[in-house]
């Protein structure tokens, strides 16, 4: 069974850092295309970012481009989002979504079932 | 940048047709994905590269796309169909995928 599981959300002050985790099992994550997919409370979906199945191609929204940052650790089948200098407008759920091999213009095949990340003093 | 916009919402009763719009520039041109989404659950995917449908989604379900416009029609609506929608593309021009701004189903 394909599992995405995400991890590290939680309460953080504006300005502050926090990192999230996605784990995956049930599929061969070093194949996979992953993003990072966020939801504002009572908001639609809005896409964060992209990384390719080696790491090596990586895409930013414009929102968050220079302080978030996207990784993977195939070994570790894992996902992560480095997101520092948070602002209040970052507060969503946070998604990660997986994608088959096309450079980002495909279907999302899994997502995770998110994590809530909450910027307020 | 590039846009897609949705009607906010659409109501339909029992048994009838609803259609939900993704308006985009030339969206012909691009590959149009279709997601359900339930309150409190991850996006379903529904429909993909315009009109294919995964394994275990109804045939109720189908999309097309021509021109500035793409369509997900749901057909003899049923409650379990309420929920929200969302168009998705890849613009190849900012590298960044896009998704549509949302439409609401309502069955009355």
């Amino acid at each position: 069974e394909v599992q995405l599981v995400e991890s590290g959300g939680g309460l953080v002050q504006p300005g502050g850092s926090l990192r999230l985790s996605c784990a995956a099992s049930g599929f061969t994550f070093s194949s996979y295309e992953m993003n990072w997919v966020r939801q504002a409370p009572g908001k639609g979906l809005e896409w964060v970012s992209y990384i390719s199945s080696s790491g090596s191609t990586i895409y930013y929204a414009d929102s968050v481009k220079g302080r978030f940052t996207i990784s993977r650790d195939n070994a570790k089948n894992s996902l992560y989002l480095q997101m520092n200098s948070l602002r209040a407008e970052d507060t969503a759920v946070y998604y990660c979504a997986s994608q088959g091999d096309c450079g980002g213009d495909c279907n999302f095949d899994y997502w995770g079932q998110g994590t809530l990340v909450t910027v307020s003093s | 940048s590039y846009v897609l916009t949705q009607p906010p919402s659409v109501s339909v009763a029992p048994g009838k047709t609803a259609r939900i719009t993704c308006g985009g520039n030339n969206i012909g041109s691009k590959s149009v994905h279709w997601y359900q989404q339930k309150p409190g659950q991850a996006p379903v995917l529904v429909i993909y590269y315009d009109s294919d449908r995964p394994s275990g989604i109804p045939e109720r379900f189908s999309g097309s796309n021509s021109g500035n416009t793409a369509t997900l029609t749901i057909s003899r609506v049923e409650a379990g169909d309420e929920a929200d929608y969302y168009c998705q593309v890849w613009d190849s021009s900012s590298d960044h995928l896009v998704f549509g701004t949302g439409t609401k189903v309502t069955v009355l």
